[in-house]
């Protein structure tokens, strides 16, 4: 079964760290870009980094630029995402997603999703 | 970067109801542009991939249409387990931009 399965989430005071894990089974790990979107509480969906496939290449969202790393290790099959200097504006449902892509379209989508893990800055 | 805004944010219809949600984005984004549907407390699950494409296992009641800036998700017949709420999503640039949303629940 295709699956990705997030951990590491938790509670974390403001200027905290953490870092969370998706671990992907069920396919090719090394042959996808994956993402990280996050939803706070009653709120929308927000892309908030992505890696290409080896690793090479990373984009971040604004709001967590300097503050986010994201990484992946093709040989565990596990997307990483350490947090750093945590705000309460980070408090969120995170999710990983892979990414496929559609080269007879002008497709590429987030097909494949984790069930998320819930990350509450508070003091 | 690019924005994606969604219409109406919210709608209320009944059981086979036929149902609209349009999408604009900020700039032109040719045919890169899917939608999801997210339920409570669930992931979201992708429905339309390249603005008209049905993904795999999705019921052939959702289609999309559009193209460019101006895109169109149809729910033909709405049935109970569509009730939920629905996001585009831009996948011609990064950052991967999302719409706020449209919630449809019951009437």
């Amino acid at each position: 079964e295709v699956q990705l399965v997030e951990s590491g989430g938790g509670l974390v005071q403001p200027g905290g760290s953490l870092r969370l894990s998706c671990a992907a089974s069920g396919f090719t790990f090394s042959s996808y870009w994956m993402h990280w979107v996050r939803q706070a509480p009653g709120k929308g969906l927000v892309w908030v980094s992505r890696i290409n496939s080896d690793g090479s290449s990373t984009t971040y969202a604004d709001s967590v630029k300097g503050r986010f790393t994201i990484s992946r290790d093709n040989a565990k099959n596990t997307l990483y995402l350490q947090m750093n200097s945590l705000r309460a504006e980070d408090t969120a449902v995170y999710y990983c997603a892979r990414e496929r892509s559609w080269n007879d379209l002008q497709g590429r989508a987030f097909d494949i999703w984790g069930q998320g893990t819930m990350v509450t800055v508070s003091s | 970067d690019i924005q994606m805004t969604q219409s109406p944010s919210s709608l209320s219809a009944s059981v086979g109801d036929r149902v609209t949600i349009t999408c604009r984005a900020s700039q032109s984004i040719g045919s890169y542009l899917n939608w999801y549907q997210q339920k409570p407390g669930k992931a979201p699950k992708l429905l339309i991939y390249a603005a008209s494409s049905l993904q795999s296992g999705v019921p052939s009641r959702f289609s999309g249409s559009g193209s460019g800036s101006d895109f169109t998700l149809t729910i033909s017949s709405l049935q109970p387990e569509d009730f939920a709420t629905y996001y585009c999503q831009q996948s011609y640039s990064t950052p991967r931009t999302f719409g706020p949303g449209t919630k449809v629940d019951i009437k």
